[in-house]
C-alpha cells in the first residue's frame, strides 16, 4: 500500500519567493496533519485536517502560512513571502481517525537563502 | 501549556542490553500515547502505541503505561545496533484538539556493538 507522499523532497529557494509543498495522504485516512521539525524546536504541529476541515491551525506561524485542503487526497501547505527562519524539514501525516496513530510521509527538507 | 518531556540523551547501551526510554506528560486528559524511532534524516516511524494502564508487548518492544503517574516508557530488550536512533514520545492532545498529537523532543539512543 502506498504511505503518504510528499514533494518536493528538497526544495531551494530564495528569501521572498513563494513555496508550496504538497501532500497525499493514505487512501481512507480521514484525517491530515502538517508538522515542521527544526533542531531547536523539535517536532511541532502546524495544522490539522479532519475530513478536509481544518481542525485546529494554532501552530501556523504567521500569516505568511496557508494551507488548504480541497480534496480528501490533496493538502497543500504555503509559504509567502519565505523567509530564512522557515528553513526546516516539514513533515505530512495521515491518520484513519483522530487520535489513531498517525503515519508520517518522508517530508520535505525546505532551504530558504 | 501541554507539554511532553523526555530526556534528550544520548542514552548509550551496550548490545543485548535492555533499553528504557521514559516520557512525562502534563494533561491528564490524554487518552492515546505513540512511541516513533526517527533515524537521523527520514521521518518518524509509529513503533508501539498505548491506549491503557499497563504493559503492552511487541516482538522486542514493550510499551509500560502509567496514567496515575503521568508517565509511559519504552523497553527495548535484546538492543541491537540497528535500535540506534531517536525516539520520540507522543500524546493525544485534549477537547477540541483531540486528533492531534504533542510530540516530545526525543531521546537519542546509541545501541554499541
Amino acid at each position: 500500500d502506498a504511505g503518504v507522499i510528499q514533494s518536493p523532497r528538497h526544495e531551494v529557494t530564495e528569501m521572498g519567493q513563494e513555496v508550496t509543498l504538497r501532500c497525499k495522504p493514505i487512501s481512507g485516512h480521514n484525517s491530515l496533519f502538517w508538522y515542521r521539525q527544526t533542531m531547536m524546536r523539535g517536532l511541532e504541529l502546524l495544522i490539522y485536517f479532519n475530513n478536509n476541515v481544518p481542525i485546529d491551525d494554532s501552530g501556523m506561524p504567521e500569516d505568511r502560512f496557508s494551507a488548504k485542503m480541497p480534496n480528501a487526497s490533496f493538502s497543500t501547505l504555503k509559504i509567502q513571502p519565505s523567509e530564512p527562519r522557515d528553513s526546516a524539514v516539514y513533515f505530512c501525516a495521515s491518520s484513519t481517525l483522530e487520535g489513531q496513530p498517525q503515519h508520517f510521509g518522508d517530508g520535505t527538507r525546505l532551504s530558504i537563502l | 501549556q501541554k507539554e511532553v518531556e523526555q530526556n534528550s540523551g544520548p542514552l548509550s547501551v551496550p548490545e543485548g542490553a535492555i533499553a528504557s526510554l521514559n516520557c512525562t506528560y502534563s494533561d491528564r486528559g490524554s487518552q492515546s500515547f505513540f512511541w516513533y524511532r526517527q533515524y537521523s534524516g527520514k521521518s518518524p516511524e509509529l513503533i508501539m502505541f498505548i491506549y491503557s494502564n499497563g504493559d503492552k508487548e511487541d516482538g522486542r518492544f514493550t510499551a509500560q503505561l502509567n496514567k496515575a503517574s503521568q508517565y509511559v516508557s519504552l523497553l527495548i530488550r535484546d538492543s541491537q545496533p540497528s535500535d540506534s536512533a531517536t525516539y520520540l514520545c507522543a500524546v493525544n492532545g485534549y477537547g477540541g484538539s483531540q486528533g492531534n498529537l504533542i510530540f516530545g523532543k526525543g531521546t537519542k539512543l546509541s545501541v554499541k556493538p
